[in-house]
C-alpha cells in the first residue's frame, strides 16, 4: 500500500508553547487528509478533514483556533497545536486519501506530551 | 448517524485457538466496513474492508470477516491465533466511499498466550 509518513513520532513540549506535526504522503497525491486523536486505551476520534487548498472542516467540539490545520500541497498537511496544555497530551494520527473510492492510509502517529 | 460497537474490550485466546472479535454497526445507508490493527505507539494497518462486493472478505495475516446485513455485524475471525496477533483491533465504518473519514469502534485488545 501507499506510504504516509508522520513526523515527529514523539514530542515533548512545555505548556504554552506550540507544536507542529507533519503528515506526508510519500508516493501518492493526497487530495484529502484526516486528523484523528486517540486518548490512552480509547478509540480514534476524527478531529478534522482537510482538502488540498481549502480550509479544514472541523468536527464538533474541536477548537479550530487551537488545532490549526494546513493542507497547502498534495503531499503535506500539518497540524499545529497552539498554546498547548497538558490536556492536549494525546496520540495524534493522520490519514491520507488520493480521492473518492481510494483507500485512506494512516501515518504512524505522533505521541504528544505537554509538561 | 453511523456508529460502531465492538463487543468485548479485551479478548484472550491461546496460541492456535480461534480468534473472534465482534463488531456491530449502525447505519441508515449501505456501509463500508473496515478492520484495522494497531500495535503499541504505532499507526493503523488495514486488515480488510467490505465495500459492498462479496460478503465474506479475506484480509491479510489470515484474517477474514463476514458482512451480515440481517445482523448488522462484521465480525473478524482467524482460525488459528499466533503470538504476533496480540494487538489492538478497531472496527470502523464509513457510509461514503472508501477514502473518506471513518468512525471507529472503541477497540478490542487481543491477548494471545502460549
Amino acid at each position: 500500500g501507499a506510504v504516509v509518513s508522520q513526523h515527529p513520532s514523539r514530542v515533548i513540549c512545555k505548556s504554552g508553547t506550540s507544536v507542529k506535526i507533519e503528515c506526508r504522503s510519500l508516493d501518492f497525491q493526497a487530495t484529502t487528509m484526516f486528523w484523528y486523536r486517540q486518548f490512552p486505551k480509547q478509540s480514534l476520534m476524527l478531529m478534522a478533514t482537510s482538502n488540498e487548498g481549502s480550509k479544514a472542516t472541523y468536527e464538533q467540539g474541536v477548537e479550530k483556533d487551537k488545532f490549526l490545520i494546513n493542507h497547502a500541497s498534495l503531499t503535506l498537511s500539518t497540524l499545529t497545536v497552539t498554546s498547548a496544555h497538558p490536556e492536549d497530551s494525546s496520540f495524534y494520527i493522520c490519514s491520507a486519501s488520493g480521492g473518492v473510492n481510494t483507500e485512506a492510509f494512516f501515518g504512524q502517529g505522533t505521541r504528544l506530551t505537554v509538561v | 448517524a453511523q456508529s460502531v460497537t465492538q463487543l468485548g474490550s479485551h479478548v484472550s485466546v491461546s496460541e492456535g485457538a480461534l480468534v473472534l472479535l465482534r463488531c456491530n454497526y449502525s447505519s441508515s445507508v449501505p456501509p463500508y466496513l473496515f478492520w484495522y490493527v494497531q500495535y503499541p505507539n504505532q499507526g493503523l494497518q488495514l486488515l480488510l474492508k467490505y465495500t459492498s462486493a462479496a460478503t465474506l472478505v479475506k484480509g491479510i495475516n489470515g484474517f477474514e470477516a463476514e458482512f451480515k446485513k440481517s445482523e448488522t455485524s462484521f465480525h473478524l475471525t482467524k482460525p488459528s491465533a499466533h503470538m504476533s496477533d496480540a494487538a489492538e483491533y478497531f472496527c470502523a465504518v464509513s457510509v461514503r466511499q472508501a477514502g473518506t473519514a471513518l468512525i471507529f469502534g472503541k477497540g478490542t485488545t487481543l491477548s494471545v498466550s502460549s
